[in-house]
Formats: structure tokens, sequence, C-alpha cells
């Protein structure tokens, strides 16, 4: 059974640095074809997919936030990190993770979403 | 980047009734198309991938189809547990991209 949980500082302030944590069971991040993809939702708006990491390192960045973004995972105790530079209230979101099938780039698992807000 | 436009953004429908929401994409994906249903409590679940292979789990009235930049959901005979918001995504190409949305609500 696979399961994700984020976790987050909850609120932080402008122009700080965001870091999530996503710990997982049930699959391993070594495993060929794994991948953990971030995604996040602004109250009253879409999805938005972030990053995703994948069994051999390798990183897809959305270039929409160009060079802010930075994934690493740590395969030996089943977690997946996000971090964000230069937060602005535009970051305010629920962030997600998800079990990513590099075959088909499906998000077939979530995790139940962490709240952050950013504000001064 | 690839574009997916959503319709309808809302919808209403019957206990019972058939719903078909449609998705376009912006270019050809190449039945790269998945289907996300998300719920109030914010839990996100997997319904379709691949256009048209049901995930384990999702109940059956859910399906896909579709070809090239048009696909869509269908549930046959909606249920009150299927009042949720529905997403398509593309996953042909990074930047991955979703819908804007469809939020089916009872009638």
């Amino acid at each position: 059974q696979v399961t994700l949980k984020e976790s987050g500082p909850g609120i932080l302030q402008p122009s700080h640095t965001l870091s999530l944590t996503c710990s997982f069971s049930g699959f391993s991040l070594s495993t060929y074809g794994m991948g953990v993809s971030w995604i996040r939702q602004p109250s009253g708006k879409g999805l938005e997919w972030l990053a995703s990491i994948w069994w051999n390192g390798n990183t897809y960045n959305n270039p929409s936030l160009k060079s802010r973004l930075t994934v690493s995972k740590d395969t030996s105790n089943n977690q997946a990190f996000l971090k964000v530079t230069s937060v602005d209230t535009a970051d305010t979101a629920t962030y997600y993770c998800a079990h990513t099938l590099g075959s088909s780039y499906t998000f077939d698992y979530w995790g139940q979403g962490v709240m952050v807000t950013v504000s001064s | 980047d690839i574009k997916m436009t959503q319709s309808p953004s809302s919808l209403s429908a019957s206990l019972g009734e058939r719903v078909t929401i449609s998705c376009r994409a912006s270019e050809n994906i190449n039945n790269y198309l998945s289907w996300y249903q998300k719920k109030e409590d914010g839990s996100v679940k997997l319904l379709i991938y691949h256009t048209s292979r049901l995930q384990p789990g999702a109940p059956s009235r859910f399906s896909g189809s579709g070809s090239g930049k048009d696909y869509s959901l269908t549930i046959s005979g909606l249920e009150s547990e299927d009042i949720a918001t529905y997403y398509c995504q593309q996953g042909y190409t990074p930047p991955l991209t979703f819908g804007s949305g469809t939020k089916l609500e009872i009638k």
C-alpha cells in the first residue's frame, strides 16, 4: 500500500526559503521508473506541477518558477524534499507530493497535502 | 508548454445521470492523458490514466476516451460520492500541465 505525507512550516515570511518533506511508504525511490512529484494548488485556483525527482536522481523542474526550486531525495529514509527560495504571497498554496510513474508521468498516489501560507 | 482546456468549468447533474467532461490539449498528446478527482477535504485520487485505463480501486462507472488533442471523462450513473472537482492532466511532455478543473454538483 502506497502512502505519502507532506510536512512543512505552515507559515513563513516573504523572501524566506520554503522547505517541504514528503515521507512515503509502499515503494522505494531506488526502483526503476519510480518518481515523486510536487504539485501545488493556491486557494481557488488550479493544480500546478512544480517538480519531479526520479529513481536515478534526475530531476525535472517547472521552468515557470525558474531556478527557485530544488528537489532532492533520501532513498534510505523514504523521503523526498522540495525547497522553494525567495517565496512571496503568490506561493501561498496547498502543496502535494505524489508517487509518479515515469513511463507516463502519471501521479497515481497523492499525499493529503500541506497548507503553506506566506505572510509577513 | 501544452495548454489543457477543460469544459465545462462547472456542472450540475442529477443522481443516476450520465455526465461527460471534456479536455482539449493545445497539441497532440498521444493518449498521455490522466483524470483526477479532488474532493472538498483536499484528497486527490487518480481515476483514469493513458486515456482509458481505469486505476485499480476506481469505480467502474468512470471511463475515459479520446485521442490526439481531444479527450473525455464519463461517469455512467452519477452517485452522491462523485461530488468533487475533476482535473485532466497531460503526461506527454514536461512541463506537466493540468486542465482548470470541472466542479461537479448534484442538481
